[in-house]
C-alpha cells in the first residue's frame, strides 16, 4: 500500500526557533493533510492542501503541497512551548474512498522555554 | 457543542472478553471511521463506514467489527480475536472530501 514518510522524526528546540518538517509519498496525492495531536487526545486537523504548489498559513503555521504532488512541508515560526506534541502529515489512500487517509509516522516536537 | 464523542475514555479488559467502544458525532457527516494508534507510530484504519448501514474494512479489520444502524453513530467492538488489543483508539468522521476531523481517543489496555 502507500506509505508515507515524515522527518524528522523528532525535534527538539529554544523557544522562538522555526521549525520546519516534510513528508514524502510514493504515490501522487491531491490532498495533504496537516495534523497535530496533543499527548493522550485526537489529533487537530491544522492545515488541508487541496493544490499542488499552493501554500496555506494558519497563523504561525505554514504548509506548502508539494509541485510534484508526492511532498508537503509544514513550517512553524517563532516556536512556543504550547507547539509541543506529535505532527502527522496523511493523504488520502488511493482510489475515490474519500477520507480513507494514510498517516505519516509523525514528528516529535519539544520546544525548550 | 458539535463534535465527535468517544467514549469511554479508559477501558480495560480481559483476555477473551469483547468491548464495544462508543462514538457518535453532531456533525451530520456521512463518513465515520476508526484508527488504531501504537505508541510511537502513525494511525492505521481499522473499518470505515462512508453511509447509514455501509462499511467497508481498513488494512487492519482482523478481530474487529462494527456497526452503522445511525448516521450520528459508528461503534467499534474489539473481539477476543483480536491478539494485541492494547492501544489508543480513534473515532473519526468526514462531511466529503479527504478532510477528517477527529475525536478525543479512547485508550484500551488488556489486563
Amino acid at each position: 500500500g502507500q506509505q508515507l514518510n515524515q522527518s524528522p522524526q523528532s525535534m527538539f528546540i529554544q523557544e522562538g526557533e522555526d521549525v520546519s518538517m516534510n513528508c514524502t509519498s510514493s504515490s501522487i496525492f491531491n490532498t495533504w493533510l496537516w495534523y497535530k495531536q496533543d499527548p493522550g487526545e485526537g489529533p487537530v486537523l491544522l492545515i488541508a492542501l487541496y493544490k499542488a504548489g499552493e501554500l496555506t498559513s494558519n497563523g504561525r503555521l505554514t504548509a506548502q503541497f508539494g509541485i510534484t504532488r508526492k511532498d508537503s512541508f509544514l513550517n512553524i515560526s517563532a516556536s512556543i512551548p504550547s507547539d509541543v506534541g506529535i505532527y502527522f502529515c496523511a493523504g488520502p489512500a488511493g482510489g475515490t474512498s474519500y477520507g480513507k487517509l494514510t498517516f505519516g509516522q509523525g514528528t516529535i516536537l519539544t520546544v525548550h522555554p | 457543542d458539535g463534535g465527535i464523542t468517544q467514549s469511554p475514555k479508559y477501558l480495560f479488559r480481559k483476555e477473551g472478553q469483547n468491548v464495544t467502544l462508543s462514538c457518535e458525532q453532531n456533525l451530520n457527516h456521512d463518513a465515520m471511521y476508526w484508527y488504531r494508534q501504537d505508541p510511537g507510530q502513525g494511525l492505521r484504519l481499522i473499518y470505515y463506514s462512508q453511509i447509514v448501514n455501509d462499511f467497508q474494512k481498513g488494512d487492519i479489520a482482523e478481530g474487529y467489527s462494527v456497526s452503522r444502524e445511525k448516521k450520528e453513530s459508528f461503534p467499534l467492538t474489539v473481539t477476543s480475536a483480536q491478539k494485541n488489543p492494547t492501544a489508543f483508539y480513534l473515532c473519526a468522521s468526514g462531511g466529503g472530501g479527504n478532510t477528517i476531523y477527529f475525536g478525543e481517543g479512547s485508550w484500551l489496555t488488556v489486563v
